[in-house]
């Protein structure tokens, strides 16, 4: 069956870059797109970014353009996100979610989640 | 950007009773809408797509209408089980928004 498994917890400082993994099992990684969403403690769902898993394209919310970077490797059927410069407000459960269709789509599947803390 | 407006915000109901949660989109956006159920603690799960669509696998009791700007969820008899929070979400394109939430209590 489809499963999305994400790397473990990170504790990070202020200014610091982190990247979380999402590794595809039950499917090949490129044949759906991935997005990226995170949730801050106690508050709603937030879209971070797109990736094709074909060609690599991705499109990320206005909010961390030049911040975030969202790549995959089909080699080992996993998508991953780099957010840099972090600062506390980043503190957030980050979600990988397939994308029911080859682009633009509803989530069909989603990784566990990935507690980034920043802090000092 | 189209803005994804839901309301109430949370909401107490009994159990047996209907339960109506709504969406508005700032600009059309056809049918590609989905509702997600997220319960505490855990990751969200999808219960219904392009508006009216319910996943495998979910409960008849939910479902979904609209199109265009305005979209409902409801519960037709709310369950114990229900108590959780609910997410609009638009998708047909970059970026993917989501409501606000509403959070389901039972009184």
């Amino acid at each position: 069956q489809v499963q999305l498994v994400q790397s473990g917890a990170e504790v990070k400082k202020p200014g610091a870059s982190v990247k979380v993994s999402c590794k595809a099992s039950g499917y090949t990684l490129r044949t759906y797109a991935m997005d990226w969403v995170r949730q801050a403690p106690g508050q709603g769902l937030e879209w971070v970014g797109w990736l094709n898993t074909g060609n690599g394209n991705t499109e990320y919310s206005q909010k961390f353009q030049g911040r975030v970077n969202i790549t995959r490797d089909t080699s080992a059927n996993t998508a991953y996100m780099e957010l840099s410069s972090l600062r506390s407000e980043d503190t957030a459960v980050y979600y990988c979610a397939r994308v029911r269709a080859y682009s633009f789509g509803y989530f069909d599947s989603w990784g566990q989640g990935t507690l980034v803390t920043v802090s000092s | 950007d189209i803005q994804m407006t839901q309301s109430p915000s949370s909401l107490s109901a009994s159990v047996g009773d209907r339960v109506t949660i709504t969406c508005r989109a700032s600009q059309g956006i056809n049918n590609y809408l989905a509702w997600y159920q997220q319960k505490p603690g855990k990751v969200p799960k999808l219960l219904i797509y392009a508006a009216s669509t319910l996943q495998s696998g979910v409960p008849s009791r939910f479902s979904g209408s609209g199109s265009g700007t305005d979209f409902t969820f409801t519960i037709s008899s709310l369950q114990p089980e229900d108590v959780a929070t609910y997410f609009c979400q638009k998708y047909n394109s970059a970026p993917a928004t989501f409501g606000q939430g509403t959070k389901v209590e039972i009184k």
